[in-house]
């Protein structure tokens, strides 16, 4: 059973278009998270979310809007999309939003944006 | 704010070879400090952890020590083997960030 599962797992689209990730976790976690890393690898948290509520909000561009319906998913929405969004996102969920507590990771989305 | 630099890679070695990593960190207090690998392809994956000075995690041969002295948290293995390529990030959580910062990741690549 996928902990933690993604959809797309890749995304190849056009500048200026609106595009949309989803992701589940069926471990009954309180805290998701999403993750954006580069091309060098570096990770950089976008949002977190702790029973539907967000609780971080780094400088991510408007563009990006995250939505919980409930606490199992937090998908990503992304507006306008520029060439500097291509990256792979990553979604996680730990057990509540204490760091003390192991992050479980997603696959993974790879967006290319042309 | 709170930092972590790692090493920077790439790092190769032959099997069998001994395996440091270097972390160090930069935090007010006590943070906790972790090791997460990430393989070809796949998302991140806790590796260990250690949440107070002196504490040693250690999980799959690898191991870390949390050295409040020397604000590290180094990374060792004594005999890698081909299935350890991947790409290590030291990360820390400190309480008042409510996060877990990243250090920006060490590629290993293992040669048979």
């Amino acid at each position: 059973d996928t902990a933690v599962s993604q959809t797309p797992k890749y995304l190849v689209t056009q500048m200026g278009n609106d595009k949309s990730i989803k992701c589940e976790q069926n471990l009954g976690h309180d805290t998701m998270y999403w993750y954006k890393q580069d091309s060098k690898k570096f990770l950089k948290i976008m949002f977190s979310y702790n029973n539907k509520e967000l609780i971080i909000n780094e400088t991510v561009p408007n563009r990006f809007s995250p939505k919980s319906p409930d606490k199992a998913h937090l998908n990503l929405h992304i507006n306008s999309l520029e060439l500097g969004d291509s990256a792979v996102y990553f979604c996680a969920s730990s057990q509540d939003g204490r760091g003390n507590n192991e992050q479980f990771f997603g696959p993974g989305t790879r967006l290319t944006v042309l | 704010g709170d930092s972590v630099t790692q090493m920077e890679g790439p790092v190769t070695l032959s099997e069998e070879a001994f395996l440091t990593i270097n972390c160090t960190y930069t935090a007010t207090g006590y943070p906790s400090l972790f090791w997460y690998v990430q393989y070809p392809g796949e998302g991140l994956q806790l590796l260990l952890k250690a949440t107070k000075a002196d504490d040693k995690g250690s999980n799959k041969g690898f191991e870390a020590t949390y050295r409040k002295e020397t604000t590290s948290f180094h990374l060792e293995k004594g005999s890698v083997q081909v299935s350890d390529s991947a790409v290590y990030f030291c990360a820390l959580y400190y309480l008042t960030a409510r996060q877990l910062t990243f250090g920006s990741g060490t590629q290993l690549t293992v040669l048979p």
